[in-house]
């Protein structure tokens, strides 16, 4: 079964509104929860990295005033895309390594499309 | 140059057959190594880890070549099922995972 839980995993918005993901671990505390977007044939890139408690790192070039990251609990990290433009349409998803395991397990994903 | 490059493919294969994916990394530092399995529209999941004596899982051999620094997937006895897109993944320090851009597999009845 999934470890992390990520919601919802399809959304439709309209220009210039805000989206929220959520992730979810299910059986481990996430210290680090890793996100990342996927645009169609193209590989998964890294958007931020995110620790309990502390702000989010961002990796070059991704807005951080616009992806806004918030990672309040062991268990539960959220991922805003606001003021949401049609190019900002991808495939969302987090992980997590889960413990000590250097392994990361991810959540279902999130496809977001903006109109 | 990027941190992980995959050949994205497709390779497109008869049932049955053997099918060998490649994946170089640049960081001669980098600690572990994967191999995930994504299905379209879906999430990647772990295939397999890949350790420095090169390991095996059922139809599945994955190898690891630190002195050219590349990684190799080997699936045997090809089924529908395995077609996918197979992604490398890369620790390189600490929480660093780079992705490549993912190989498409499409076994063909």
């Amino acid at each position: 079964g999934a470890v992390v839980s990520q919601h919802p995993s399809w959304v439709i918005c309209k220009s210039g509104t805000s989206v929220k993901i959520e992730c979810r671990s299910l059986d481990f505390q996430a210290t680090t929860m890793f996100w990342y977007r996927q645009f169609p044939k193209q590989s998964l890139m890294l958007m931020a990295t995110s620790n309990e408690g502390s702000k989010a790192t961002y990796e070059q070039g991704v807005e951080k005033d616009k992806f806004l990251i918030n990672h309040a609990s062991l268990t539960l990290s959220t991922l805003t895309v606001t003021s949401a433009h049609p190019e900002d349409s991808s495939f969302y998803i987090c992980s997590s390594p889960k413990g000590g395991s250097i392994v990361s397990f991810f959540g279902q994903g999130t496809r977001l499309t903006v109109v | 140059r990027k941190e992980v490059e995959q050949d994205p493919g497709p390779f497109n294969v008869p049932e049955g057959a053997t099918v060998a994916f490649n994946c170089t990394y640049s960081n001669s530092a980098s600690q572990s190594f994967f191999w995930y399995r994504q299905d379209c529209r879906k999430e990647p999941k772990l295939l397999m880890s890949v350790y420095s004596s090169g390991n095996e899982d059922g139809r599945f051999t994955a190898q690891l070549n630190r002195a050219s620094q590349y990684i190799s997937l080997l699936i045997r006895d090809s089924k529908l099922s395995d077609s996918a897109t197979y992604l490398c993944v890369v620790n390189a320090a600490g929480n660093q995972f780079y992705f490549g851009t993912g190989t498409s597999l499409t076994v063909i009845p």
